[in-house]
């Protein structure tokens, strides 16, 4: 069964500071790995994926099939950022059937 | 252009009664899934529909069922409700150029049962 675990439910970083939010996953085969987020009264929405291998709004997330891990990081926190983030996975060429971790949320403080 | 609308956004029923909840995609977007979000399972998947047909199914009882309409309008329906199916239910569409399209998500239909 395929499974994202975020360690986290609560995290707290101040402006400026570098942030990471921490995901982990089991699948058996090749996922494709996703992060998704909301901001306050807003809809969820995509951040970024693994395969596009980009930097959105600052943040990161580098897939390490090793540690089974897709932590998304940012060096420098914005309050702006603050918000649920999720992560998800779907099998190869099936990004709309997605699996959802828990979520973390973050709060960055002035 | 017009994000997904989801009709409508808040319910309230009772126990036993059924529910039919809307979807509506943004155009040209021919895939439609479904969510359910709750305080204690979190985002599940429901299942998704793609040229009115169902893809993918998540694991939900037979209760839960949706269909999909040549506009791509997508529908889910909800029979004998149970106080557990309160949540918030999102849909999401896509293109369906390849298999990896974004998904965009609605606003969601918040549906509470007594």
């Amino acid at each position: 069964a395929q499974r994202v675990t975020q360690p986290e439910k609560l995290l707290s970083v101040f402006k400026g500071a570098p942030v990471e939010l921490k995901c982990n996953y089991s699948y058996s085969g090749s996922p494709e790995l996703f992060w998704y987020v909301q901001y306050s009264r807003q809809r969820l929405q995509l951040l970024l994926r693994h395969i596009s291998r980009e930097s959105i709004k600052g943040f990161t997330a580098d897939l390490n099939k090793g540690e089974t891990s897709f932590h998304l990081k940012k060096p420098f926190a914005q309050e702006e950022d603050s918000a649920m983030y999720y992560c998800a996975l779907s099998r190869q060429g099936s990004a709309r059937q997605l699996t959802f971790g828990s979520g973390t949320q973050l709060t960055v403080l002035p | 252009k017009a994000g997904v609308t989801q009709t409508p956004r808040y319910l309230i029923k009772t126990r036993g009664q059924q529910v039919t909840l809307s979807c509506s995609p943004i155009s040209g977007h021919r895939s439609v899934s479904w969510y359910q979000q709750t305080p204690g399972q979190g985002l599940q998947f429901l299942f998704e529909y793609f040229s009115e047909t169902q893809r993918n199914k998540g694991n939900f009882p037979g209760r839960f069922s949706g269909r999909q309409f040549s506009n791509s309008r997508s529908e889910m329906n909800v029979s004998t409700l149970e106080l557990g199916d309160s949540a918030l239910y999102l849909c999401a569409s896509s293109l369906e150029a390849s298999g990896g399209n974004e998904q965009f998500f609605g606003p969601g239909t918040r549906l509470t049962v007594l």
